[in-house]
């Protein structure tokens, strides 16, 4: 069953505490991304990489890390530096370039509520 | 102010009827334009991608327009179903990364 999970669906963390979110995919796809969701507002991307051990900010990365040891995992850390970590994650990944005419597919999320 | 906008916000229709959201979009050079369907709490589906020379594409009920001289384009929903209840986002990209819409939220009542 080819795709890709996100876990938890749903976290819930006190200030002040870093948190990780998984993302795994199975599509061999090369590139990964994150995504922040938060209502009236369209997605904005975190971090993306295109390639293993290889990544990039997008244009929220402030109090974000990731790494990408494998091609498959491509975890977020939401540190306690982030002003407003509660949000709605999303997770995707494409077999070619992001903004190319490939299909990006997305995780079924992860809700992260901070208090 | 954001380089994709969708419109309406919101949409109420009756099940069975059709109905028409709209995206504009200001991002410039274009590449393709996309269309996903995200159900509540959900990650987002694609429906669509269309590039420059593309300006009609379907996708069973789903049919998407682009005109790239006016950067607009539409998702046009036929026999609106309740499963169709659902946010709709516009994606443009130029080329190098991808600029979402905000989304209209549609809602099919029985």
């Amino acid at each position: 069953d080819g795709g890709i999970t996100q876990s938890p669906k749903y976290l819930f963390r006190k200030e002040g505490q870093n948190v990780t979110l998984s993302c795994e995919q199975n599509l061999n796809h090369d590139a990964m991304y994150w995504y922040r969701q938060d209502p009236g507002q369209g997605l904005r991307l975190i971090y993306y990489s295109q390639i293993v051990n290889d990544f990039q900010k997008g244009d929220i990365a402030e109090g974000y890390s990731v790494s990408r040891e494998k091609k498959e995992s491509f975890p977020l850390t939401v540190t306690s530096a982030q002003k407003n970590p509660t949000a709605f994650y999303l997770c995707a990944s494409s077999s070619g370039l992001a903004g190319g005419p490939y299909e990006q597919y997305f995780g079924p999320g992860t809700r992260l509520t901070v208090t | 102010k954001n380089q994709v906008e969708q419109s309406p916000q919101s949409l109420i229709i009756l099940e069975g009827k059709n109905c028409t959201l709209q995206c504009n979009y200001t991002v410039s050079p274009f590449s393709n334009l996309r269309w996903y369907k995200q159900d509540t709490g959900r990650g987002p589906v694609s429906l669509t991608i269309m590039t420059f020379s593309e300006n009609t594409k379907s996708n069973g009920r789903y049919t998407a327009t682009l005109d790239a001289d006016t950067k607009q384009s539409s998702l046009h929903i036929t026999a609106s179903q309740l499963s169709d209840s659902a946010s709709y986002i516009c994606v443009v990209s130029p080329g190098g990364d991808m600029r979402f819409g905000a989304g209209t939220r549609l809602t099919v009542k029985p």
